[in-house]
This record gives C-alpha cells, structure tokens and sequence, in this order.
C-alpha cells in the first residue's frame, strides 16, 4: 500500500494552466479507472473534484480536467483563479484499498 | 442536504483505545458503503477502512488491520470505528466519508468535518 508520488508543489499565474502528476504503480493508478482528485484548503476537508479519471462531480468548474497515460494520472487546472490555491491529492482504487498521493501545494502567483 | 458528522475523538495514551462515531442524514445510509480516511497533522491524507452498506464486508489498510475495527448501524445512521492499541503515529484527523456512488466505494464526494484523535503520553 505505498502512497502515489505527487510533486509536492506546482505554482502558475491567474489564467494559466496548471498541470499536477500522480504516479503509482499497475496494481493502482494503471490498473483501474478510479483515479480521483480532492482539493483541500486549509482547516477544511477534501472536496471532491474528479473521480473516474475524468469525471466532474456537479458544481465543480470545467477548468478542472483529469486524464491518465499509464501508471500515471494527471490533473490540470486552467483558468487558475485565487481561489484554486490549495493542496491537491490524487488517490487510487488499489484491489480492497484506496492509495493516496503525498500532496501538491498549488500556489497561485 | 447530506451530512456527516464525527465524534469520539481526544486524547489517548499509547495502548489505549477509543470508539470514534459518525452520524449520516440527508442520504440513504444503509445503500452506501462507507469509509474512514485520516489526515496526520500537516501532512496527507490516509484511507483506513471500508464497510459495504449491508456490514458484512470490510476492508483495511495494513498500518491499522488487527487493531482497528469499522462497524456500522444502519437503524441509526451511524458508522463506528473501534481503534485499539492505539499509537503515536495513530495521531490524525479522522474523517468518515461517503462514496460518490452506491455501487462503489472508490471515490468519496462528502465528508465530515473530522475528529482529531491524539495519542500522547
């Protein structure tokens, strides 16, 4: 059960496009379409913001897109506002359990 | 309009034990399954356990399997999580979470708020 390796930090400006990694293994991330995406701002919980790889949960913008090559899932964010400036964590059906990534702090400048 | 609240959380001793509770509304408990994850202080996120809707299925991370147990009472509307020989590395925020759909557990589109569980002599 290792966790999915994030970089631990990404930064763009307003408007730009951001894109974060996630990469796990063919037991995780290659092996299922269940890769999902939370952001969390500080003191409060995840908010689901893809599941399935690609899939937008109502009410989150079409900036935010999912896509997965491999063994390694990516989020992007275009359209980087203020407000997108927080922790981004990827995680992954892995057979019985779910894997986290380490976290991505998105800095926007 | 869904909810998930936790509760039972504090502060522990090494080896000690603590019942942690989560109470669901505004969904249909008893069709979903539902999960434990943790947040250590400052760092990331963690999943702990699974219980499918009916209970009789559960599933755990191997850093918590033997000494943690997920229950839950579909009569209340209430999902457990039974943690003993708690240790230090055991300190985190715990979240119940709820899957997005009812035929799978895999992704989670509410949580509670938390409960900080503390393990400190």
């Amino acid at each position: 059960q290792s966790a999915l390796t994030q970089p631990p930090s990404a930064s763009g400006s307003p408007g730009q496009s951001v894109t974060i990694s996630c990469t796990g293994t063919s037991s995780d991330v290659g092996g299922y379409n269940y890769v999902s995406w939370y952001q969390q701002h500080p003191g409060k919980a995840p908010k689901l913001m893809i599941y399935e790889v690609s899939k937008r949960p109502s009410g989150v913008p079409d900036r935010f897109s999912g896509s997965k090559s491999g063994n390694t899932a990516s989020l992007t964010v275009s359209g980087l506002q203020a407000d997108d400036e927080a922790h981004y964590y990827c995680s992954s059906y892995a057979g019985s359990n779910i894997v986290f990534g380490g976290g991505t702090k998105l800095t926007v400048l | 309009e869904v909810q998930l609240l936790e509760s039972g959380g504090g502060l522990v001793q090494p080896g000690g034990s603590l019942r942690l509770s989560c109470t669901a509304s505004g969904f249909t408990f008893n069709s979903y399954a539902m999960n434990w994850v943790r947040q250590t202080p400052g760092k990331g996120l963690e999943w702990v356990s699974v219980i499918y809707s009916g209970g009789s299925v559960t599933y755990y991370a191997d850093s918590v399997k033997g000494r943690f147990t997920i229950s839950r009472d579909n009569s209340w509307k209430t999902l457990y999580l039974q943690m003993n020989s708690l240790r230090a590395e055991d300190t985190a925020v715990y979240y119940c979470a709820k899957p997005t759909y009812m035929s799978s557990w895999y992704s989670f589109d509410y949580w509670g708020q938390g409960t900080l569980v503390t393990v400190s002599s």
